[in-house]
């Protein structure tokens, strides 16, 4: 049984251009959320969904979106890229109601950009 | 002010010792706590839960003071697989994890 994946692994980007993260979520769970991790720092919630809608948000711009297929898999989009979005960034996934079954929480191994 | 607070580190310690971290939360809503373990640019793993009356497993144990608003981890006898960053977590009603800074622990021979 497959954990949860992510691709790319590695990425490098310039400022200003436009890039898409992939996930897909360990088999059985629906819901999975994005963090961004900036070196030296802990990870910080970017948005969670599910039933292909995103259901909570943290403070990031509205160059963050992203999307939630059928198959539950997701996608991170950040359009006009910033020298700062350099980081690495976790899918988590996990079963409906995050708050009963924290312990069933999953992280990806992450996909780390570079923006030059 | 951030909701999770750490201490960066590093502790070095020595095999064998005796080390203890703390961290402190600001939202009195917060409804959970977790400690994390990463090692170095790889996926955070969940360590333990915490609970005010206090969870042990093996050579950790952590605890949660609602009253001062503090969770601490305690690791005893402590290994060199240990070496690693420590992430103090809460989980709110909004369904997100909110994550501390991390402590860099590092064991030496």
């Amino acid at each position: 049984d497959a954990g949860v994946t992510q691709s790319p692994t590695h990425l490098i980007k310039t400022r200003g251009q436009q890039v898409t993260l992939r996930c897909s979520p360990k088999s059985g769970h629906d819901t999975v959320s994005w963090y961004q991790q900036a070196l030296g720092q802990g990870p910080q919630f970017i948005f969670q969904y599910y039933e292909e809608e995103e259901r909570q948000r943290g403070n990031f711009p509205d160059r963050f979106s992203g999307h939630q297929f059928p198959n539950y898999s997701s996608e991170l989009n950040v359009n006009a890229l910033l020298l700062g979005d350099s980081a690495l960034y976790l899918c988590a996934s996990s079963e409906t109601g995050l708050g009963l079954t924290h312990e069933k929480l999953f992280f990806g191994s992450g996909t780390q950009l570079s923006v030059l | 002010r951030k909701e999770v607070e750490q201490d960066p580190g590093p502790f070095n310690v020595p095999e064998g010792a005796t080390v203890a971290f703390n961290c402190t939360y600001s939202n009195s809503a917060s409804q959970s706590f977790f400690w994390y373990r990463q090692d170095c640019r790889k996926e955070p793993k969940l360590l333990m839960s915490v609970y005010s009356s206090g969870n042990e497993d093996g050579r950790f144990t952590a605890q949660l003071n609602r009253a001062s608003q503090y969770i601490s981890l305690l690791i005893r006898d402590s290994k060199l697989s240990d070496s690693a960053t420590y992430l103090c977590v809460g989980l709110t009603g909004r369904r997100a994890l909110t994550f501390g800074s991390g402590t860099r622990l590092q064991v030496q021979p």
